[in-house]
């Protein structure tokens, strides 16, 4: 079964800082665009950030650059993203999402797979 | 950035009727190989997303064919051709053309 599975939510205070991981299985991680997609509460969709299959291509929305970094471990199937001088407009259920790729790997590509997200919550 | 707005922000439909929800795109998300980049999702309360439709107009396996979406450049839509109860939710629609990537504000659809 694809799955993708999140972790490491938690309620932080403003300039703290959060790992949060993702457990990719049932499918070869290694050849996928992935990506950190946001929701905050009874809001709508922000994406966050994507990363290229091999790591070297980032990309992110203005409102984490300088404070959010996607990464990806292929051996281990995993995709993480380091949130530091977290703000309390962070709050939100952040997703690990899957870029399809039947047209050949891209960023520019619609989100096939979804976890079922983490809470992270940042307040004083 | 590519700013995606939806109409209406909630809808109510009776069973067996025809909803229709509407996404205009800032700037055309037609690329050079004739593709719309643009999809639609579906989001039950305290559900993920769920991708129905790509390319303006394909549909994900396994989505029911009362879902269709259709469009070109700045104007798509989403259709349903016969509301089920199981369809409500909301629905976003995204582009994938630039960097943000970015989405509707979602529309609500309810059973009237």
């Amino acid at each position: 079964e694809v799955q993708l599975v999140e972790s490491g939510g938690a309620l932080v205070q403003p300039g703290e800082s959060l790992r949060l991981s993702c457990a990719a299985s049932g499918f070869m991680f290694g050849i996928y665009w992935m990506n950190w997609v946001r929701q905050a509460p009874g809001k709508g969709l922000e994406w966050v950030a994507s990363i290229h299959p091999d790591g070297r291509e980032k990309n992110y929305v203005d409102s984490v650059k300088g404070r959010f970094t996607i990464s990806r471990d292929n051996a281990n199937n995993s995709l993480y993203l380091q949130m530091n001088s977290l703000r309390v407009e962070d709050t939100a259920v952040y997703y690990c999402v899957r870029a399809e790729r039947r047209d050949g790997p891209s960023c520019y590509r619609a989100f096939d797979i979804w976890g079922q997200g983490t809470k992270v919550a940042v307040s004083s | 950035d590519i700013v995606m707005t939806q109409s209406p922000d909630s809808l109510a439909v009776s069973l067996g009727e025809r909803a229709t929800i509407n996404c205009e795109s800032s700037q055309s998300v037609l690329y050079s190989n004739n593709k719309n980049y643009l999809a639609w999702y579906q989001q039950k309360p305290g559900q993920p997303p769920k991708l129905l439709i790509y390319w303006a107009s394909t549909r994900e396996s396994g989505v029911p064919d009362r879902f269709s979406g259709g469009g070109s450049g700045t104007d798509f839509t989403l259709t349903i051709s016969s509301l089920q109860a199981e369809d409500v939710a909301v629905y976003y629609c995204q582009q994938y053309y630039g960097i943000p990537l970015t989405f509707g504000g979602g529309t609500k659809v309810e059973i009237k």
